[in-house]
């Protein structure tokens, strides 16, 4: 497809496990977030790659969340000990990042539960 | 943080009528972007406006952007029961290779 795909779309977890969220972008973009989205709120901003610049990780929670994006492709959010306040919609989104910050395109999300 | 403030939280309207939704921000920006989100998932670009440019439409939508203010506000005229979604601001800080960051929302009710 031609859009911006994530996966799982849900994922229940146990509270003190791992996770990997993965994203793939929409294929020639450049810059790609990682936002999260608790029930009824706006989206927190946790991380920014922009090109072959280093990543804007500005708004990572704590040191238990990581990302990685390899070859400029695809994605991957990483959240270790997971902790119930975890729990969120995990939102991925690419743009084409031609003159500062186009429109960005957004994956349907990671629901992400933990017990 | 250049992040925007969107007011209402929460709006109520009519099919046919006009939705108005205002967003504040603190810095000096390079561009204002819209966005709606249905069913809490992913969020679709309604329309981006430039800190040079004063309004800018797109079908039923009005954008209008006020940098001396740091403001924007959405119009939505003639709305319809398909209008119904959560609206976002967005911004990005003018110093090159800033996030962009969004606000909270204004959720929009239209009732047929």
């Amino acid at each position: 497809g031609a859009g911006v795909s994530q996966s799982p779309s849900n994922k229940v977890t146990e509270k003190g496990k791992d996770v990997e969220l993965r994203c793939d972008p929409i294929s020639g973009h450049t810059a790609l977030y990682w936002y999260r989205q608790s029930l009824g709120q706006g989206l927190e901003f946790l991380i920014y790659f922009q090109g072959n610049s280093a990543p804007d990780k500005s708004g990572l929670p704590s040191d238990r969340f990581s990302a990685e994006r390899t070859g400029g492709s695809v994605s991957t959010l990483t959240i270790q000990r997971t902790q119930q306040e975890d729990s969120a919609v995990y939102l991925c989104a690419s743009s084409p990042l031609r003159q500062g910050n186009e429109k960005l395109f957004f994956g349907s999300g990671t629901q992400l539960s933990v017990l | 943080s250049q992040q925007g403030e969107e007011d209402p939280q929460a709006l109520s309207i009519q099919e046919g009528e006009n939705a108005t939704m205002n967003c504040s921000y603190k810095t000096s920006i390079n561009n204002l972007q819209w966005y709606r989100q249905n069913s809490g998932r992913g969020l679709v670009h309604l329309i981006l406006i430039r800190s040079n440019e004063r309004e800018k439409h797109s079908g039923r939508l009005r954008v209008t952007l006020d940098t001396s203010k740091k403001s924007s506000s959405l119009l939505i005229t003639a709305s319809r029961a398909a209008d119904t979604a959560s609206y976002f601001c967005a911004t990005d800080a003018r110093q090159a290779g800033t996030a962009l960051i969004f606000g909270k929302g204004t959720t929009l009710s239209v009732s047929s």
